[in-house]
């Protein structure tokens, strides 16, 4: 089945600098690649996704990107903000109708942005 | 519109005991799908619903664990003779698959706030 290994698992950064987070899938038919943001007491929230027809993905400061003859994939935050400090988990899935949609997920990066 | 929404936000139980947990996908989601996270296991899948079967259910730890969906909307997930390695919080999460000209897709998944469960 497939894995997915995650990296750092903690990262503080100075406020305006920025941010990576790398993850490595294992199974090749994985086409689906979310990441998620989960604040303290709240459920995971969906903040990018890339699908494997693509190498990159951008959206204001946030962007993924992609290599699947590597099989990672990174999360690029730039511009850091204090509201960014949160725990952040990458995940990979084969789709409907190839497979289910269930996502395994990456042990998660606590990302501290300080002031 | 509204989200996904889970029952109870927090709930404690002697061992041994049984669970019911509830889940409220968003109206229309035909998909949905429990996760448990768990400071020892992080976040892991327990089971997939597509309208009222469950094609998935390889995630579910022990026979101790069932879930239902009826009605393609409200899910249950019951866990019987709770021990105390159950403590964790249970996700629900749901998605819609559409078939498009490009065939059949399916979209993000949105999560629920989870249930904390702490079994003493």
């Amino acid at each position: 089945g497939e894995n997915v290994e995650q990296h750092p698992s903690t990262l503080s950064v100075q406020e305006g600098d920025s941010a990576v987070i790398k993850c490595t899938y294992s199974d090749s038919a994985s086409n689906y690649f979310p990441w998620y943001k989960q604040e303290l007491g709240k459920g995971p929230q969906l903040i990018i996704d890339i699908r494997s027809n693509v190498g990159e993905k951008k959206d204001q400061r946030i962007a993924v990107t992609l290599n699947k003859t590597a099989k990672h994939f990174s999360l690029h935050i730039t511009e850091t903000q204090p509201e960014d400090s949160a725990v952040y988990f990458c995940a990979a899935t084969t789709l409907f109708p190839l497979g289910t949609d269930k996502l395994i997920f990456g042990t998660g990066t606590r990302l501290q942005v300080f002031p | 519109g509204a989200g996904v929404s889970q029952s109870p936000s927090n709930k404690v139980t002697e061992k041994g005991k049984d669970v019911e947990l509830r889940c409220d996908p968003i109206s229309g989601h035909t998909a949905l799908y429990w996760y448990r996270q768990s400071l020892g296991q992080g976040l892991e899948f327990l089971i997939y619903f597509q309208g009222n079967s469950a094609p998935d259910k390889s995630g579910l730890p022990s026979d101790r664990f069932s879930a239902e969906r009826t009605g393609g909307s409200v899910s249950t997930l019951t866990i019987q003779r709770t021990q105390q390695e159950d403590s964790a919080v249970y996700l629900c999460a749901s998605s819609f698959i559409w078939v498009g000209t490009s065939g059949i897709r399916s979209d993000e998944q949105y999560f629920g706030p989870g249930t904390r469960l702490t079994v003493t």
